[in-house]
This record gives C-alpha cells, sequence and structure tokens, in this order.
C-alpha cells in the first residue's frame, strides 16, 4: 500500500519568509495529490490539487509534483499568523478509487 | 452551505459502552468517507461509501465498528464495546466526484475512560 512521509516534522518560520513543506511517496502509481491544512481542533480544508508533473499554484500556496522522484511539495509565499496549523498531504491509493492515503502532517508555526 | 456536520462534537463514554457517531454530508456529494485521527497514527482510513453503497471498509476493525449510510443525507458510525484505544477524533468527509477534493466536518472527539 501507498506510504507517505513527510518532512520537516515540525516549521517555525518568520511572518512574510517562505515556508516549504515535503512529502515523499512510495511508488509513482498515484495521480491525484492534494495539500490540506488543519487549524488546531477543525477539520481539514484543502489548499492544492495537483495532478501532473510540474507546478500548481493556488493564491500563496504552490505544489511541485515531481513523480519520478516520488516527491511532491508545498510552498507558502508571505505566510501569516493565521497560517499556523498543520499541513497534511494526501494522495490516492490508485486511480481507480475515491480512497486517499494521508501524510503524518508538518505542523507550521508562523511568528509575527 | 453549512458544509460536512459531524455531531456530537465530543463524546466520552465508559469503557465496555456503545458510541454512535454521525456525519451529514454535503447535499449532492455521492461519496461519504470516514478516519480517525490519534497522534500517534495520524489520520487512518476507516471505511467509505458512494452513492450509500460500502465501497471499501478495510480500515475498519473488523469485530466492534460498524458503519451504514441508510439514506444520502447522513451516516453513522457505531463503536460497540468502547475501548480507551478507541479514544481519538473521527473524521467525515464528502467528495462530490470519484477523486475530487474531500470537504471534511470538524469532526467527532471520542474519550473513553
Amino acid at each position: 500500500q501507498q506510504k507517505v512521509q513527510q518532512s520537516p516534522e515540525s516549521l517555525t518560520v518568520s511572518e512574510g519568509a517562505m515556508a516549504s513543506l515535503n512529502c515523499t511517496f512510495s511508488d509513482g502509481t498515484s495521480d491525484n495529490f492534494r495539500w490540506y491544512r488543519q487549524h488546531s481542533g477543525k477539520g481539514l480544508e484543502v489548499l492544492v490539487s495537483i495532478f501532473s508533473d510540474g507546478e500548481k499554484e493556488e493564491g500563496r500556496f504552490t505544489a511541485h509534483l515531481n513523480r519520478a522522484s516520488l516527491h511532491v511539495s508545498l510552498h507558502i509565499r508571505e505566510p501569516q499568523p493565521s497560517d499556523s496549523a498543520v499541513y497534511l498531504c494526501a494522495m490516492s491509493i490508485t486511480s481507480n478509487t475515491d480512497k486517499v492515503v494521508f501524510g503524518t502532517g508538518t505542523r507550521l508555526q508562523v511568528s509575527p | 452551505n453549512a458544509g460536512v456536520i459531524q455531531t456530537p462534537r465530543h463524546k466520552v463514554t465508559g469503557k465496555g459502552q456503545e458510541a454512535t457517531l454521525w456525519c451529514e454530508p454535503i447535499s449532492g456529494h455521492s461519496a461519504v468517507f470516514w478516519y480517525r485521527q490519534t497522534i500517534v497514527q495520524g489520520l487512518e482510513f476507516l471505511t467509505y461509501f458512494r452513492n450509500q453503497a460500502p465501497i471499501d471498509d478495510s480500515g475498519m476493525p473488523k469485530e466492534r465498528f460498524s458503519a451504514q449510510m441508510p439514506n444520502q443525507s447522513h451516516s453513522t458510525l457505531k463503536i460497540q464495546s468502547t475501548q480507551p484505544q478507541d479514544s481519538a477524533v473521527y473524521l467525515c468527509a464528502s467528495s462530490l466526484d470519484p477523486g475530487g477534493d474531500y470537504t471534511f466536518g470538524s469532526g467527532t472527539r471520542l474519550l473513553v475512560i
């Protein structure tokens, strides 16, 4: 089954500095990748969906996918204290299922 | 659109009691998912339905957990004879299309004492 590892486990950045989060997966069969954010005590909200190699931007959030290196990243431009949350990457297990597997998460703290 | 609604938000049960968790998906969404979240294990898939039919329950502990979707407006997750290790946040999500974005509820925090 697809395994997903996220790094770093936690990250502290200053307000306005770029934040970069990483996700590696165990095989290249997935074709459906997403980044979610979870504020404390809340559900998850989707930030960016990406389905092909390259870059996808949604506002201040940019995802990069490189299936050959089994890697997807998230870059947050000009992070704000309100961006402090846990960020999870998610990928479908195969192309013909709704089910996804989530990474373990990166806890981001943005300091003013 | 009120989003995915989960009730109750918090539930405390004694060991051995039954717990029933409710989820109301977004109207028109055809898939409903249940996940369990703990600090140690992260987000674990439990089960999902599409068009009310159970599709995959491979994540469900077989003996005490069951899920149903009697109509398109709600799903339930039932845990019989709850154990302390069942303590977790149980998250429900729905999606419109196959492979589409999930919309999550705020979760039910279950504490078994």
